[in-house]
């Protein structure tokens, strides 16, 4: 059981270059979350899916998109990666009536 | 809105000590977790603790504990008997009871245990 596995783990992105982080989950959980952390400022959501085909913006969204086409899988797409993105970013799970969120191992984007 | 505020970013104690973390939040809601969250070095988030609002009784696990003063929206974690492995960064976090699963996080904490 892998739980949650995000890649990749480390990343360098020039301004302007544009990637996906993945996030997948394998243990059925309809709600998937996106989290950055920067020093000082704890985590802070992104993005959140409360089952595939519905997502909705969280407390900072703007410069990120995501979709979710399936239970499993709850990608984050940097569109053109600016240098306040650099930051980890960390995927959640969770079933939709818990309340234990599972997290993924984090990656640590850097924008330069 | 939901608001969590950590106010010691940084703490030091020796290996056994016991040591407390503080937590404050702010929110309208009636109904709601609390949690605590540890952040080792190896980046993994760990879940801690957990408190339900709408119980008068602190929840403790081992030897982690809370303080919950649901009036005084105060909710602070005492690690008893510290040990090294205790040092990491720790996240006081708020999820409302109804809706989607929204954490909000506070600042941290970086917990050293000195040997």
């Amino acid at each position: 059981n892998a739980g949650v596995t995000q890649t990749p783990k480390f990343q360098v992105l020039k301004t302007g270059q544009s990637m996906t982080l993945q996030c997948a989950q394998d243990m059925n959980h309809e709600y998937m979350s996106w989290y950055r952390q920067d020093p000082g400022m704890g985590l802070r959501l992104i993005h959140y899916s409360v089952g595939a085909g519905i997502t909705d913006q969280g407390e900072v969204p703007n410069g990120y998109n995501v979709s979710r086409s399936t239970t499993e899988d709850f990608p984050l797409r940097l569109l053109s990666a600016a240098p306040s993105q650099t930051s980890v970013y960390f995927c959640a799970s969770s079933t939709l009536r818990g309340t234990e969120a599972f997290f993924g191992q984090g990656t640590r984007l850097t924008v330069v | 809105a939901q608001t969590v505020t950590q106010s010691q970013p940084e703490m030091s104690v020796q290996e056994a000590e016991t040591v407390t973390l503080s937590c404050t939040y702010d929110t309208s809601e009636n109904n709601y977790y609390l949690f605590w969250y540890k952040q080792p070095p190896s980046r993994q988030m760990i879940l801690v603790i957990r408190q339900e609002a709408y119980k008068q009784q602190n929840a403790t696990e081992n030897r982690f504990s809370v303080n919950f003063q649901k009036a005084a929206k105060s909710f602070s974690l005492k690690i008893s008997d510290s040990q090294l492995g205790d040092t990491a960064m720790y996240f006081c976090a708020f999820m409302k009871q109804q809706g989607a699963q929204k954490l909000v996080f506070g600042q941290g904490t970086r917990l050293t245990i000195n040997p």
